[in-house]
C-alpha cells in the first residue's frame, strides 16, 4: 500500500519560530509536492521538487523554503512563521513520467499548523 | 491569468445521480483530473481525462470538451459515504504540476 506520511498532524508555533515541516514517501517517487490548502481558494502550490537536491517555485513560495536531500522527503520551512501561514500543509508525490501515471498525486495526510 | 471554476457546492439525496462542472482557463494543458476529499482526510485521486470523451469507472464517471475547456465529474446511485469535496485540477505541461479549483463541497441527504 503506498503511503506517504507527515511528521505532524497539529502543530502550533509562535510568530517568528522556525518552523519543520517533514513529508516521506514509500513508493521511490522522484516528483513531490508542498501545498496549503485555505477554505475557499482550494490547495495552492508552494514548491516542487523533481529530483534530490533540486526544487521549484510554485504559485506561492513567498515566505518558505524547502529542502530535498533523499529522494524519500521533503522538508518544507517557514523561516519566521507569521500568522497568515496558519493553514493546512499537504504534501503529495507522483511518478514522473506522464504516460505512466504520473497525473496521479498521493497526499498525506496533512499538517494543520497554527501560528499564534 | 490561470483559474479553474466549479460550484462551491452541490446537494442531491441518495440514489440521484449529480454532475460536478469544470471550467478552466490555464496557459499549457495536459490533463484534467479530479479529487476526492472527505473532511479531515487527504485528498485521493478519482480520475484523469486528457482526451475528449467520457471515461467510466465504476460509479464515477469523468468528461472532458478540450475545445470548450471544461469537463466534469459524474456520480451515479449516490451513497451518503460521497459527501464530500471534490476538486477538479489541471495538470499542467512542461512541469508535473496542478492548478486546482477551490472545490465543490458535495451534500448527500439520506
Amino acid at each position: 500500500d503506498v503511503k506517504v506520511t507527515q511528521s505532524s498532524r497539529y502543530l502550533v508555533k509562535r510568530t517568528g519560530e522556525k518552523v519543520f515541516l517533514e513529508c516521506v514517501q514509500d513508493m521511490d517517487h522522484e516528483n513531490m509536492f508542498w501545498y496549503r490548502q485555505d477554505p475557499g481558494l482550494g490547495l495552492r502550490l508552494i514548491y516542487f521538487s523533481y529530483d534530490v537536491k533540486m526544487k521549484e517555485k510554485g504559485d506561492i513560495p513567498e515566505g518558505y523554503s524547502v529542502s530535498r536531500e533523499k529522494k524519500e522527503r521533503f522538508s518544507l520551512i517557514l523561516e519566521s512563521a507569521s500568522t497568515n501561514q496558519t493553514s493546512m500543509y499537504l504534501c503529495a508525490s507522483s511518478s514522473p513520467s506522464r504516460d505512466r501515471g504520473g497525473y496521479e498525486q498521493y497526499f498525506g495526510p496533512g499538517t494543520r499548523l497554527t501560528v499564534t | 491569468g490561470q483559474s479553474l471554476e466549479q460550484p462551491s457546492e452541490v446537494t442531491a439525496v441518495e440514489g440521484a445521480i449529480v454532475q460536478i462542472n469544470c471550467t478552466y482557463q490555464t496557459s499549457g494543458f495536459y490533463g484534467l483530473s479530479w479529487y476526492q476529499q472527505h473532511d479531515g482526510g487527504a485528498p485521493t485521486f478519482l480520475s484523469y481525462n486528457a482526451l475528449d470523451g467520457l471515461e467510466e469507472t465504476g460509479r464515477f464517471s469523468s468528461f472532458l470538451s478540450r475545445s470548450d475547456s471544461y469537463g466534469y465529474l459524474l456520480l451515479q446511485e449516490l451513497q451518503m459515504k460521497d459527501s464530500a469535496s471534490y476538486f477538479c485540477a489541471v495538470f499542467t505541461s512542461g512541469t508535473y504540476k496542478y492548478i486546482f479549483g477551490t472545490g465543490t463541497r458535495l451534500k448527500v441527504l439520506a
